[in-house]
């Protein structure tokens, strides 16, 4: 039963547009949201969060939406740059316990 | 400079062997985590534990044991491994556990265990 899904395994996306990544979840409990950023042979590394208090949170070229009526959220990179190519997770939990992942989705920026 | 080391970073064995998966971490973290990642890469949580006591412990088989010495140390042993075992396999460590602190995990490089 997978609570969290990113419905779209790979995205392809020219350098300097916008790549958007989307996840969906199914427990309106959930309150606390987070993307991480995954190179093959890496574990996950932390990218950018937001709590359920808002609809926004921007650091640089990242921008995370919520949309808590919708149970959806997404990921917005602008620029997109080739070194953005990796897959990207996203996780959702409710009150910081315990983090359910989404399958990912594998980014490619086309120099 | 590394925050969440595990090793080792590959293991090949045969069916029915024992293993262990060892995971430290030098951020002064309360807790730590177990995932495994499976074929079709979802990332599930098997165990997690603060301060050395275990707090989530997913529908796991009882061949996994997870044993943690102090709280910068969480192995994984399985034991009798089988084919489906085959995974990669993540240690992660938070600042807490929750209770409305939102801690970010912070993940090891993985292990990925092939059972022949």
């Amino acid at each position: 039963d997978q609570q969290v899904k990113q419905n779209s395994p790979s995205l392809s996306v020219q350098e300097g547009r916008i790549s958007i990544l989307n996840c969906d979840y199914t427990n309106s409990m959930f309150d606390y949201f987070l993307w991480y950023k995954k190179y093959p042979a890496e574990g996950p590394t932390f990218l950018i969060s937001i709590s359920s208090i808002k609809d926004k949170n921007e650091d640089g070229r990242f921008t995370v939406f919520l949309n808590k009526s919708a149970k959806h959220l997404s990921l917005h990179i602008v620029p997109s740059q080739p070194g953005d190519s990796a897959v990207y997770f996203c996780a959702a939990s409710e009150a910081g316990n315990q983090f359910y992942f989404g399958t990912g989705t594998s980014l490619t920026v086309i120099p | 400079d590394t925050a969440v080391s595990q090793t080792p970073k590959y293991l090949v064995t045969q069916m029915g062997n024992d293993k262990s998966i060892k995971c430290e971490q030098n951020l002064g973290h309360d807790t730590m985590y177990w995932y495994k990642q499976d074929s079709k890469k979802f990332l599930k949580i098997m165990f997690s534990y603060n301060n050395k006591e275990l707090i989530i412990n997913e529908t796991v088989p009882n061949r996994f044991s997870p044993k943690s010495p102090d709280k910068a140390h969480l192995n994984l042993h399985i034991n009798s491994l089988e084919l489906g075992d085959s995974a990669v396999y993540f240690c992660a460590s938070s600042q807490d556990v929750g209770s409305g602190a939102w801690e970010t995990q912070y993940f090891g490089p993985g292990t990925r265990l092939l059972v022949l």
